[in-house]
């Protein structure tokens, strides 16, 4: 998977429990995010980063914190587990927000993380 | 409010028929769209691209056609094979945004 490395690959917990998942880079890339996939929602953007300790929110990172204190490194944490974030976690990076040959925004997925909130 | 929209949760062609997948758009300001595969359990792979001023590209069997006035793009691919069984993902980006917006996904069945 192009160097990215998502960890744990599966995990089960319960509700109110914390949960981390981890990704991790060998690509140096800029830009690291974080997507969750749902039935009938396809992928939709939890956070993203653009730098060492430059986070942004996106559409669902309501429940959900990031911090990036070294390029390599993304963590998503979920600080309470909830049902409702039962899904599969995606980690993508980009080496910059435009291709050099395409010129779109070109993400490289993880294999994804499935988390389940018992 | 979605706003990239795929309407066909799952598409079944013959193999070495044509497979049209289908993206409606609604932000105006989107200036590329990019078509994702998925296969089960592993991440979505990048297939084909296409930027606001074309109305096509093409890379071997995968076609992708835009018509900005209709706010639409499809994927073709021709000819299908049973190894293009998988999940499609329209996706889009705008100006100087630093992420994409994905559509929900068309599951593609191919049968020999």
């Amino acid at each position: 998977d192009a160097g990215i490395t998502q960890s744990p690959r599966h995990k089960v917990t319960e509700t109110g429990t914390p949960v981390t998942l981890r990704c991790h880079q060998t690509e140096n890339h800029r830009y690291m995010y974080w997507y969750r996939q749902d039935p009938g929602h396809g992928l939709r953007l939890i956070h993203y980063s653009y730098g060492v300790k430059d986070t942004d929110k996106g559409e669902v990172s309501d429940g959900y914190s990031v911090s990036r204190s070294k390029t390599e490194d993304f963590l998503l944490t979920l600080e309470s587990a909830t049902s409702s974030q039962t899904s599969v976690y995606f980690c993508a990076i980009s080496e910059s927000v435009r291709d050099r040959v395409s010129g779109a925004n070109v993400l490289t997925f993880g294999a994804g993380s499935r988390l389940t909130v018992l | 409010d979605q706003q990239v929209k795929q309407n066909s949760p799952s598409l079944s062609v013959q193999e070495g028929r044509i497979s049209i997948l289908n993206c409606d758009y609604t932000n105006s300001m989107f200036d590329y769209f990019l078509w994702y595969k998925k296969y089960p359990a592993e991440g979505p792979t990048f297939l084909i691209s296409i930027s606001s001023i074309k109305d096509k590209n093409e890379d071997g069997r995968f076609t992708v056609f835009l018509n900005k006035s209709a706010k639409h793009l499809s994927l073709h691919i021709v000819p299908s094979q049973p190894g293009d069984s998988a999940v499609y993902f329209c996706a889009a980006r705008s100006g100087s945004a630093r992420q994409l917006t994905f559509g929900s996904g068309t599951q593609l069945t191919v049968l020999p």
